[in-house]
C-alpha cells in the first residue's frame, strides 16, 4: 500500500511568488492534515479535513495561505504571496479516523523562500 | 492550550546501550492521548509508540517504552539495546482531539 506523498520535495521561490504544494493521502483515508515545522522550532497544526470539508483551520496563520481538498481526494496548499517566514517544511498526514486514530506523514516540502 | 516540551536538543548513545528521552507536557483535558514520533534522515515520520492519558500501564514496543507520570505530565521513551538505525529526530506528540501538538524534538546520534 502506498504512503502519503507529497510533492515537490523542495521548492525555492522569491519572495512575492506563488507556490502550491500537493499531498496524495493513503487511500480511503478521510482525514487529511497540514503542518509546518520552521527554522528548526516544534512541528505545528495547519489544518485539518474530513473529505471536502475542512474540520479545523485554525492553525492557518493567515489569508494568504489556502487549502483545497477536491472530491476528498488529494489536497493542496497555495501560498499567495509567500513571504521570507513562509520557509519550512510542510508536511501532510492522512488517517482512517478523527481524533486517536494514528497519523501517517507524508515525507514533507521544503519550501525556501528567498 | 496544549503545550510539549523536549527539553534535550541532542542526545547520544552507544550501541547497545540504553538512553532515555524526556518529554513534559502541559493540557487542560482529563482525556488524551501522547505519541513519540520518529523521523529518519531523509526519511517519513514514523509512529514510535502511543500511550492513552486513562491507562496507568506503560507501552512498550518491542526495544521501546515509555514512562508515563500523569501527575507530573512526563511522557519519557526509553530505547533499549540501541541500534545504529535507531539514529533520528524524535518528536513528542500530544492529541486531545484530531490534532497533534509536538515538542521540538530531540535529536539522537547513535555510536557504533
Amino acid at each position: 500500500e502506498a504512503g502519503v506523498t507529497q510533492f515537490p520535495s523542495h521548492s525555492v521561490i522569491e519572495k512575492g511568488q506563488t507556490v502550491t504544494l500537493r499531498c496524495d493521502p493513503i487511500s480511503g483515508h478521510d482525514n487529511l492534515y497540514w503542518y509546518r515545522r520552521v527554522m528548526g522550532k516544534e512541528i505545528k497544526f495547519l489544518l485539518h479535513f474530513v473529505k471536502e470539508s475542512k474540520q479545523d483551520e485554525s492553525g492557518m496563520p493567515n489569508n494568504r495561505f489556502l487549502a483545497e481538498r477536491t472530491g476528498g481526494t488529494y489536497s493542496t496548499l497555495k501560498v499567495q504571496p509567500a513571504e521570507l517566514e513562509d520557509s519550512g517544511v510542510y508536511f501532510c498526514a492522512s488517517s482512517q479516523g478523527g481524533q486517536y486514530y494514528e497519523q501517517y506523514f507524508g515525507p514533507g516540502t521544503r519550501l525556501t523562500v528567498t | 492550550a496544549q503545550t510539549v516540551t523536549q527539553s534535550q536538543p541532542e542526545m547520544s548513545v552507544q550501541e547497545a546501550e540504553t538512553v532515555t528521552l524526556s518529554c513534559t507536557y502541559d493540557t487542560s483535558e482529563s482525556d488524551y492521548y501522547l505519541f513519540w514520533y520518529k523521523q529518519p534522515p531523509s526519511r517519513q515520520m514514523i509512529l514510535v509508540i502511543r500511550q492513552e492519558a486513562y491507562k496507568q500501564q506503560n507501552a512498550t514496543e518491542n526495544r521501546f517504552s515509555v514512562n508515563f507520570q500523569k501527575a507530573a505530565k512526563s511522557f519519557s521513551l526509553k530505547i533499549s539495546d540501541s541500534q545504529l538505525g535507531d539514529a533520528a529526530m524524535y518528536f513528542c506528540a500530544l492529541t486531545s482531539g484530531s490534532r497533534l501538538t509536538f515538542g521540538e524534538g530531540t535529536q539522537l546520534t547513535v555510536n557504533p
